[in-house]
């Protein structure tokens, strides 16, 4: 198993430019998550899904879009990039609450991140 | 809106060493507590979590503490070394949309071990 994967690994945008982050996984998990890291903030959560068709916004979801049309993948999409969201990009996956899969109980599996710049 | 903290934000020690970390939330209904890992460059990768309903768990050198009451939890590692040098985070489950959890992240803590 691949676990959780993310395309691209890093990428230069310059503002008012578009661009779509895919997160795929190959673990059939129900919930999916992104995020975004900035130095000294942790981790917040831009936008997640609770299965295909559905999403959600979280903490910190302006300028942002996604979308989940098939399980296994979600995108997020930014249409005018600007310098502020120069960021290192998380996605995540979950098992639905109850269901064991891989790892323990709630467990959030997460990729290996994207570098966003944008200038 | 929810809330963790966490604190220190920085913390270096001599090999050997214990380190303790700190975390406060704000929902009541926070019921799982997960901490992560992240070496740099590296994503976050679950260390251990603790649910609501158990006050301590121990793996091997980590374990994480629970007080409800007070709303706070705590991870501990014993005997650290270098490679325990890393950003922990801290992190409490909220109700989201259709039954998930959504975590909130504390802002992290760089530990250093130093040889």
């Amino acid at each position: 198993n691949a676990g959780v994967t993310q395309t691209p690994k890093f990428r230069v945008l310059k503002t008012g430019q578009s661009m779509t982050l895919l997160c795929a996984q190959d673990m059939n998990h129900e919930y999916m998550y992104w995020y975004r890291q900035d130095p000294g903030m942790g981790l917040r959560l831009i936008h997640y899904s609770v299965g295909e068709g559905t999403t959600a916004k979280g903490e910190v979801p302006d300028g942002y879009n996604v979308s989940r049309l098939k399980k296994q993948n979600f995108l997020l999409g930014l249409e005018s990039a600007a310098p502020s969201q120069t960021s290192v990009y998380f996605c995540a996956s979950q098992p639905h609450s109850g269901r064991v899969g891989q790892g323990s109980y709630n467990e959030q599996f997460f990729g290996p991140g994207t570098r966003l710049t944008v200038l | 809106g929810e809330n963790v903290e966490q604190h220190p934000s920085t913390l270096s020690v001599q090999e050997g060493d214990s380190a303790v970390i700190k975390c406060t939330y704000s929902d009541s209904a926070s019921n799982y507590f997960p901490w992560y890992k992240q070496e740099l460059g590296k994503r976050p990768q679950l260390i251990i979590d603790i649910r609501s309903n158990v006050g301590e768990k121990k793996d091997q050198r980590i374990a994480v503490t629970l007080n409800k009451t007070a709303k706070h939890f705590s991870l501990h590692i014993t005997e650290t070394q270098p490679e325990d040098s890393a950003v922990y985070f801290c992190a409490a489950s909220i109700r989201g949309r259709g039954g998930s959890e959504k975590l909130v992240f504390g802002k992290g803590m760089k530990l250093t071990v130093n040889p």
